[in-house]
């Protein structure tokens, strides 16, 4: 039982442009997201992360949404650089950060130079 | 952001025998780690919640008999996959968290069983 699903298993994007990656969940006790990057033998690096009392947390280039009655997150990238080029991984937790995480099966997102 | 080490980065062994994961918080004090499990080109599978002082709690399918883990310190955890048989072959990574927006991992370990 999948409970964090990212549909689209990869993502090529114009360098400037905006990438989109998405993110739809299935619990709905899950109240904290976050968004990570990943390379090959390393560990995920945080991006930004999202309390369900929030709708949108914006970092920098990065900004996350998130649509409670959906169940669906997003994880925006403007603009788009070519060293944004890794596999992205969502994951939702039930009660912050500091508890375990539920990943998302990652979207590779390719920029494009 | 808080630095999170495993050592070793990469283990090759041979089929039967022991191997020892170790993943420490460096300049913080971590109550809880978790151990995950990273096949090829598939997601991070959380294994275990690796508690200081008290049994680790593991994740259906997880056999707790081989996949042991102590958490001796409120900075040191320890995966050790006992019996290791080529289907354990993957990448093992740990995290903490410090109370904050996220959760640090480590650099990951990288198993080999032949």
């Amino acid at each position: 039982d999948q409970q964090v699903k990212q549909n689209s298993p990869s993502l090529s994007v114009q360098e400037g442009r905006i990438s989109i990656l998405n993110c739809d969940y299935t619990n709905s006790m899950f109240d904290y997201f976050l968004w990570y990057k990943k390379y090959p033998a390393e560990g995920p690096t945080f991006l930004i992360s999202i309390s369900s009392i929030k709708d949108k947390n914006e970092d920098g280039r990065f900004t996350v949404f998130l649509n409670k009655s959906a169940k669906h997150l997003s994880l925006h990238i403007v603009p788009s650089q070519p060293g944004d080029s890794a596999v992205y991984f969502c994951a939702a937790s039930v009660g912050g950060a500091t508890n375990k995480l539920i990943f998302g099966t990652g979207t590779l997102l390719a920029v494009q130079p | 952001g808080a630095v999170v080490s495993q050592h070793p980065s990469r283990v090759i062994c041979k089929s039967g025998t022991s191997v020892k994961i170790e993943c420490r918080s460096l300049d913080f004090q971590a109550t809880t780690m978790f151990w995950y499990r990273q096949f090829p080109k598939q997601s991070l599978m959380l294994m275990a919640t690796s508690n200081e002082g008290s049994k680790a709690t593991y994740e259906q399918g997880v056999e707790k008999d081989k996949f042991l883990i102590n958490h001796a310190s409120l900075t040191l955890s320890t995966l050790t996959v006992t019996s290791a048989h080529p289907e354990d072959s993957s990448f093992y990574i740990c995290s903490a968290g410090q109370g904050g927006e996220t959760q640090y991992f480590g650099p990951g370990t990288r198993l080999l069983v032949l």
